[in-house]
């Protein structure tokens, strides 16, 4: 199977700060990655395919990029609504896996 | 609008059964693979089924592999679950999640099912 590691598990910001978050693939995965949030006791969110690809209704705030092995999701003006839990998940071979998740959490 | 409504988690012994359901509505449900994923709480993602759009083609994790069966039913549009021989180690919350076109990611979920193995 496929390993995504994700890094950092945690985070804490403030409000306005510019955040990324990483994911490694344990092979080469081309852009066949994709970017979830989830809120606590929500289902997750599609935010990003196919490495950059924003998903209708998600706010520009948000952008993807990498290929290969590394990818990187950033948030660029951190706003309330997106402190939240951001997983990475690979969808270039199956079984389909996700990463450890990053929470994302209030300085 | 796209929904997907899980049922039948509950509070099941070691070696139990339990069948989910997801009904699905907002989209042409036959014409979707659809998705198990689950998730311990407070922990992460694991995908654990799929199904292709007219239930003709499976496949699972290796952790459910042999006693879990996912199947369909597009006059009904809904989905299952049928778990066998469930362990502790299964406890978690079951999202169904549609696929996107034959791809494996997913962009719609329901909003899980909460599935507890114990004595």
């Amino acid at each position: 199977d496929i390993q995504m590691t994700q890094s950092p598990s945690s985070l804490s910001a403030s409000v306005g700060d510019r955040v990324t978050i990483t994911c490694r693939a344990s092979q080469s995965i081309s852009n066949y990655v994709n970017w979830y949030q989830q809120k606590p006791g929500k289902a997750p969110k599609l935010l990003i395919s196919a490495a950059t690809t924003l998903q209708s209704g998600v706010p520009s705030t948000f952008s993807g990029s990498g290929s290969g092995t590394d990818f990187t999701l950033t948030i660029r003006s951190l706003q309330p609504e997106h402190f939240a839990t951001y997983y990475c998940q690979q969808s270039y071979r199956t079984p389909p896996t996700f990463g450890g998740g990053t929470k994302v959490e209030i300085k | 609008e796209v929904q997907l409504v899980e049922s039948g988690g509950g509070l099941v012994q070691p070696g139990g059964s339990l069948r989910l359901s997801c009904a699905a509505s907002g989209f042409t449900f036959s014409s979707y693979w659809i998705h198990w994923v689950r998730q311990v709480p407070g922990k992460g993602l694991v995908w654990v089924s799929r199904i292709n759009s007219d239930g003709s083609d499976t496949d699972y994790a290796d952790s459910v592999k042999g006693r879990f069966t996912i199947s369909r039913d597009n006059a009904k549009n809904t989905l299952y679950l049928q778990m066998n021989s469930l362990r502790a180690e299964d406890t978690a919350v079951y999202f169904c999640a549609r696929g996107y076109g034959g791809s494996h990611y997913f962009d719609y979920w329901g909003q899980g099912t909460l599935v507890t193995v114990s004595s």
